[in-house]
């Protein structure tokens, strides 16, 4: 049972230009959610994160959205660099309980 | 300040054989997580430590996976007989005391394990 999806396997963005990577959850106890970035051969790196009581959380080219009555959120990334190319993993948990639940991950490619 | 350290970073073994990872958190952090991701699918979570304290490990796959955490400080998840399905890496996290850092945690590099 996913409890978390991230549909697009893979996204490729030219350089410059937004990247959107999406997350849907399915438990809406979930109160607090993450968003990682993976290299390869390294570990996931924290990112950005949100609490349920915001919308939006902003940190310079990173900006997360969650739309709690949908269940998604989203990471935008603008402008896109080519060292922005990673896997992301969507990630959720309930405050207090500290066990953090990631998606499969989107793989985002910037061309130059 | 050091991150969270694991070893080995690969390893290759033979099914029926046993292999045992270490991880060190990052010191201070009395929480300790054991993740697995399985050929480039989800990070699958194992188990979670508090200090010594297993407080969840409703992941873990089967009795052939033992996890320690003795004093609390280090880990190692050991993996007794190995199986094919085992292979993928095995990723450590730590975090601080529930409240701090809004459930951040800290991944290490992970251990590789392939097995033949």
């Amino acid at each position: 049972d996913q409890q978390v999806k991230q549909n697009s396997p893979s996204l490729s963005v030219q350089e410059g230009r937004i990247s959107i990577l999406n997350c849907d959850y399915t438990n809406s106890m979930f109160d607090y959610f993450l968003w990682y970035k993976k290299y390869p051969a390294e570990g996931p790196t924290f990112l950005i994160s949100i609490s349920s009581i915001k919308d939006k959380n902003e940190d310079g080219r990173f900006t997360v959205f969650l739309n709690k009555s949908a269940k998604h959120l989203s990471l935008h990334i603008v402008p896109s660099q080519p060292g922005d190319s990673a896997v992301y993993f969507c990630a959720v948990t309930q405050v207090g309980y500290q066990k953090v639940t990631f998606g499969t991950g989107t793989k985002l490619q910037v061309i130059p | 300040e050091a991150g969270v350290t694991q070893f080995p970073s690969h390893s290759v073994i033979e099914k029926g054989q046993t292999v045992t990872l270490r991880c060190d958190p990052i010191s201070g952090h009395d929480n300790l997580y054991w993740y697995r991701r399985v050929m480039g699918k989800e990070i699958k979570f194992l188990l979670h430590f508090v200090k010594e304290s297993k407080q969840d490990e409703s992941g873990m796959p089967n009795n052939r996976f033992l996890a320690e955490r003795t004093g609390g400080t280090y880990s190692t998840l050991k993996v007794q007989p190995a199986e094919l399905e085992d292979s993928g890496v095995y990723f450590c996290a730590s975090s601080p005391t529930t409240g701090t850092s809004g459930n951040t945690i800290y991944f290490g590099e992970g251990s590789w394990l392939t097995v033949v």
